[in-house]
């Protein structure tokens, strides 16, 4: 069975800090990975995802992730926090048979002072 | 104007009641998905529809009923709402023809209080 684990329920950082937001998965065959971000009120919005083409992946907002296949991670990373990137971040994986459902991480609450 | 749309966005009910939410969505999408969200849980999936004539449950479908009513609209119903139901539901679509990779577009969330 797929999992999704994210260390950290809470992550704080300065303004202009390095992010890190980490995930490792569990799964029996190739995954297919995604960072979605939550903003206060509002409902879920894809960052990036990895389907087994480039293993850096850039995303929106200046988000990347790497998928590291032999530490089954996928962490999250932006060089310098802004004040808007403060959300609620969730992994998530899908097996290769794309459209199943999706499953999430517990999420991690990312907040950014100035 | 949205591509996926859940109604209401707020509801307050009272124990022993019957409630549907609606998710409608314009991104012509043959999968949809409703959710609900825990704080310190994430998201778990409640049930999934691949068609309108195929409907499955997902890992907490218990109290929960759905109805896939055409392609573009998919009603999730709590048939007798108890406090622990109180939680935010999303409903999500994908289509893997034109993502090849189960990304899924998710509606603003319904917010549910059981009292």
């Amino acid at each position: 069975a797929q999992s999704v684990t994210q260390l950290g329920s809470h992550v704080s950082v300065s303004e202009g800090a390095l992010v890190l937001l980490r995930c490792n998965y569990s799964s029996s065959v190739p995954p297919y990975l995604f960072w979605y971000v939550q903003y206060p009120n509002q409902g879920l919005q894809l960052l990036l995802k990895y389907t087994s083409a480039a293993t850096l992946v850039k995303g929106i907002n200046g988000f990347e992730a790497e998928f590291k296949k032999s530490e089954t991670s996928f962490h999250l990373t932006k060089p310098s926090a802004h004040m808007s990137d403060a959300a609620e971040y969730f992994c998530a994986v899908s097996d290769n048979q794309a459209g199943t459902a999706l499953i999430f991480g517990k999420g991690t609450t990312l907040s950014v002072s100035s | 104007d949205a591509d996926v749309t859940q109604t209401p966005r707020n509801r307050i009910t009272k124990t022993g009641k019957r409630i549907m939410l609606e998710c409608s969505q314009t991104k012509g999408h043959d999968r949809m998905y409703w959710y609900r969200q825990d704080p310190g849980l994430g998201l778990r999936l409640i049930y999934y529809s691949f068609d309108v004539k195929d409907i499955n449950k997902g890992e907490i479908s218990d109290g929960y009923s759905v109805s896939r009513q055409a392609q573009a609209k998919f009603s999730l119903s709590l048939e007798s709402a108890i406090p622990n139901q109180t939680a935010l539901y999303f409903c999500a679509t994908s289509d893997p023809g034109t993502s090849g990779s189960g990304e899924q577009f998710f509606g603003p969330g319904t917010r549910l209080t059981v009292l």
